[in-house]
């Protein structure tokens, strides 16, 4: 059975902390993205990696950064957390040619205080 | 701009049959996708449309019309289980992204 697992399903911070969050996939996809889903706009592209050690920026990069050091793992790392984002933080991965296929992990809906 | 739009919320008996639609407006398009979403449950994909025409998968289709700009996803024989939020999702662009629409929720009573 194929799986996208994420490291926590919820988590709590507070503002000002460095928040990292960790994907990791088992299917041997070369891409991997980072959303955020936010009741009313819909999944929100946040960054995305097409290759190991490569990274791009999506829709709403500010405030982010990712890590893809191997390529089953793709980290999102929030420098300095804020009350905006607060949010339910989706992680996907996908086969390289297949980016409309995306296979999601089951979420972290992280609050920030 | 890019821009999708589906209809924020769809009501159907069991049994019955609803078609939700989408329309796109983007640059650089190849090809539509839908995915199902239960309250609390991440995105599953559910089909895919590169060229125009029906696909069907079970009692799931999903159709396209690339000169229209549109597309829908027909289910038939509904059941309760397919109470859930249906987002489609344009693949478009040079680095061929995901744009997503808002979602459809769709709740089936009895």
């Amino acid at each position: 059975d194929v799986k996208v697992t994420q490291s926590s399903r919820y988590l709590v911070k507070r503002t000002g902390e460095k928040v990292f969050l960790e994907c990791v996939q088992d299917m041997d996809h070369e891409n991997m993205f980072w959303y955020r889903q936010d009741p009313g706009l819909g999944l929100r592209l946040i960054y995305f990696s097409y290759d190991v050690k490569m990274k791009e920026k999506g829709d709403i990069p500010e405030g982010y950064s990712v890590s893809r050091e191997k390529k089953e793992r793709f980290s999102l790392i929030l420098e300095s957390a804020s009350t905006n984002q607060t949010s339910m933080y989706l992680c996907a991965s996908s086969r390289a040619g297949r980016e409309n296929e995306q296979f999601f992990g089951p979420g972290t809906r992280l609050t920030v205080l | 701009g890019q821009s999708l739009e589906q209809p924020s919320e769809v009501t159907a008996v069991e049994g019955a049959i609803v078609q939700i639609n989408c329309t796109y407006q983007t640059s650089g398009f190849y090809g539509l996708s839908w995915y199902q979403q239960h309250d609390g449950g991440a995105p599953t994909f559910l089909s895919y449309n590169a060229l125009d025409g029906l696909e069907e998968t079970g009692r799931f289709s999903s159709f396209l019309s690339r000169s229209d700009s549109y597309g829908y996803l027909l289910l038939q024989e509904l059941q309760m289980k397919d109470s859930a939020s249906y987002f489609c999702a344009v693949e478009a662009g040079n680095n061929r992204k995901l744009i997503w629409g808002l979602g459809t929720s769709l709740a089936v009573n009895p």
